[in-house]
């Protein structure tokens, strides 16, 4: 069955990039959407954006001019960049999979997720 | 914005568990439902308003459509407590934390 792994640094500097990379595995990257989603210590869950395999992406206005989500299929892999983070950026990030059925649009997959610490 | 109520829930093992999603304008049955326990990722249970993902047992129910949404569990198994959020496209509820009574 298809499976989601994130990856990347524990720990990020304040004004720095934050860079993920989500592994697709047991299925093609092809023909779906693919979303980070994030969730700070203690608190609920924050939609950061998602990009269609073949490039086209969504972002939350919060965060758009900041964030990029970027698909390689080659590789199976998605990927998330996160620039000038601050300590509002501390949180578990995941990376998931969009199914869109009719009109409805869900996240059916998720990935197990990757906490992030921004701090000197 | 998607509502959810109440923030927390306190119910015994058996017992039925009635959670609450309202939305501040229609969404027609887009709307779905997520399970998250501690440490984990969060689980799709319910899509479409109604339809309960692949594997979720049928103790769980989803109901309801335009802006008012309720997810029902019919008898609280010791897994079923967690933390529950609805979601409409890109927006999330804050959150009903089912927890043992």
């Amino acid at each position: 069955q298809v499976q989601l792994q994130e990856s990347g640094p524990g720990l990020v500097k304040p004004s720095e990039t934050l860079s993920l990379t989500c592994d697709v595995s047991g299925g093609s990257i092809s023909g779906y959407y693919w979303s980070w989603i994030r969730q700070p210590p203690g608190k609920g869950l924050e939609y950061i954006g998602y990009s269609y395999y073949s490039g086209s992406t969504h972002y939350h206005p919060s965060l758009k001019s900041r964030a990029t989500i970027s698909v390689d299929t080659s590789k199976n892999q998605f990927f998330l960049n996160l620039n000038s983070v601050t300590a509002a950026d501390t949180a578990v990030y995941f990376c998931a999979r969009v199914s869109i059925f009719a009109v409805n649009w869900y996240f059916d997959l998720w990935g197990r997720g990757t906490l992030v610490t921004v701090s000197s | 914005v998607m509502t959810q109520s109440p923030d927390t829930l306190s119910v015994s093992p058996g017992e039925r568990a009635t959670l609450s999603c309202r939305a501040s304008q229609s969404v027609s049955t887009n709307l779905a439902w997520y399970q998250q326990r501690p440490g984990q990722a969060p689980r799709l249970i319910i899509f479409g308003a109604s339809t309960r993902a692949t594997g979720i047992p049928a103790r769980f129910s989803g109901s309801g459509s335009g802006t008012e949404f309720t997810l029902t569990i019919s008898s609280l198994q010791s897994e079923d407590f967690a933390v529950y959020y609805c979601q409409h496209y890109r927006t999330f509820g804050q959150g009903t934390k089912v927890e043992i009574k």
